[in-house]
């Protein structure tokens, strides 16, 4: 079993609609959780950092739920300039700061 | 901006040759990651060091290799290039202190093995 799992997607949406993305960690002592954009072809860009009471950045909300071990990414009033894959990524053990998941492909429609 | 650079940018080579693939970063970071990504699929890591004279096997098998003799310089190797190692190779690197920090990516290495 993957230590992060996302659902693949994709996801097609229309612009402005409302989108929410899940992923799940296996590891419970986890404590670094981050949401990073990759746009086609290019490397992963860090979007926002989850923080254990939740934080919103204009369109953008991530929470965590530590209990059910799922971190979440919703964003509202969905942007052309939105669709990418998003990358869950929690810090493992074993040493590895990093574990990404998949991704989910967001594709926002006209 | 992040300060981890990567080159050559695109790399076509024929099969047989060494090539090494350059990272280097001027953050200070402690551990350093290679990454490997085809196209529309997920990143797999297969090599990662923690600090100079560290460096660890990833999740996935490779049959590149690496080193780190200086903090900000970690390249990838490969003995002799196949068509299948033609994939896109991303370097990344953390501050390791603290606790574990966002990555920072270089823009990735495009290889083409013919």
């Amino acid at each position: 079993r993957k230590e992060v799992e996302q659902d693949p997607g994709p996801f097609n949406v229309p612009e402005g609609a409302t989108v929410a993305f899940n992923c799940t960690y296996s590891n419970s002592a986890s404590q670094s959780f981050f949401w990073y954009r990759q746009d086609c072809r290019k490397e992963p860009k860090l979007l926002m950092s989850v923080y254990s009471s939740g934080n919103e950045d204009g369109r953008f909300t991530a929470q965590l739920n530590r209990a059910s071990q799922y971190i979440s990414l919703l964003i509202r009033d969905s942007k052309l300039s939105d669709s990418a894959t998003y990358l869950c990524v929690v810090n493992g053990d074993s040493g590895y700061a990093l574990n990404f998941g998949k991704g989910t492909s967001l594709l926002v429609t006209p | 901006e992040a300060d981890i650079y990567q080159t050559p940018r695109y790399l076509v080579i024929g099969t047989g040759k060494k090539i090494t693939l350059e990272c280097s970063q001027t953050m200070g970071h402690d551990k350093m990651y290679w990454y490997q990504q085809d196209p529309g699929m997920e990143l797999h890591l297969i090599h990662y060091s923690y600090g100079v004279n560290s460096t660890e096997k990833g999740d996935l098998s490779s049959e590149s290799t690496v080193s780190r003799i200086r903090t900000e310089h970690f390249p990838l190797t490969l003995e002799s290039a196949r068509p299948s190692h033609t994939s896109q190779y991303l370097c990344a690197s953390t501050d390791g202190t603290g606790g574990d920090t966002e990555a920072f990516f270089g823009q990735g290495t495009r290889l083409t093995v013919v």
